[in-house]
């Protein structure tokens, strides 16, 4: 079965040090999505693309948080600089790009953060 | 706005007890519903899915029915396993003819099943 991946599964670092999170989504996904999931928060989202677009980046922190597609393997989200709030876990998933009826999105198994 | 109240959890039920999560929802239109799971140190997997009124989504002896007339859309299963034990999300999507849309979860239930 074909999933959407991300890397790493799992990162430690410290307050102020730069975090990339990176996602491959399904291969013909065009909507890609970044959640940020907490005990407190629950799933937020942070921001979606179709067709390596930015189509919504309301649920991110601009001042620290970016979001990119540099092509339609990658989708990256980086957090710079970091803080111990920012501790959590990112969900990367894709979508189909098929009319009719709305179709599910496929997350990948995230990114596990851990600010110091 | 979109919104989706799920039932608190935790749940904790024994093997082979009857599961019901409750789903209700508030949406301009026909939103399409879904359930996703999430098992420990996973990402969320669809479950099932029903996109109008009264229609029905199944999935691993799992049910939920779209009732439009009380906006709910509660998961259900007659007999539950210890491989259940998962956190469910509830979720929908506007009203679409396009691609995958923005989704607006539920907080999760968390479902433990013993043995």
């Amino acid at each position: 079965d074909a999933r959407v991946t991300q890397t790493p599964r799992h990162k430690v670092t410290e307050m102020g040090q730069e975090v990339t999170m990176r996602c491959q989504p399904i291969l013909g996904h065009n909507t890609v999505f970044w959640y940020r999931q907490t005990m407190m928060q629950g799933l937020e989202l942070l921001a979606y693309f179709r067709n390596r677009a930015p189509l919504d980046d309301s649920g991110m922190p601009k001042d620290r948080f970016s979001a990119e597609m540099p092509d339609a393997t990658l989708a990256t989200l980086k957090i710079q600089p970091s803080e111990p709030r920012d501790s959590a876990v990112y969900f990367c998933a894709s979508g189909l790009p098929t009319t009719g009826a709305n179709q599910p999105q496929h997350f990948g198994d995230g990114t596990r953060l851990s600010i110091l | 706005g979109n919104s989706v109240t799920q039932m608190e959890g935790p749940v904790t039920l024994s093997e082979e007890a009857f599961l019901t999560i409750n789903c209700t929802y508030t949406a301009t239109g026909y939103p399409s519903l879904f359930w996703y799971v999430q098992y420990p140190g996973e990402g969320l997997q669809l479950l099932l899915k029903a996109t109008k009124a009264d229609d029905k989504g199944s999935n691993k002896g799992f049910e939920a029915t779209y009732r439009k007339e009380t906006t709910s859309f509660h998961l259900e299963k007659g007999s539950v396993q210890v491989s259940d034990s998962a956190v469910y999300f509830c979720a929908l999507s506007p009203i679409s003819s396009g691609s995958a849309r923005q989704l607006t979860f539920g907080s999760g239930t968390q479902l433990t099943v013993l043995p």
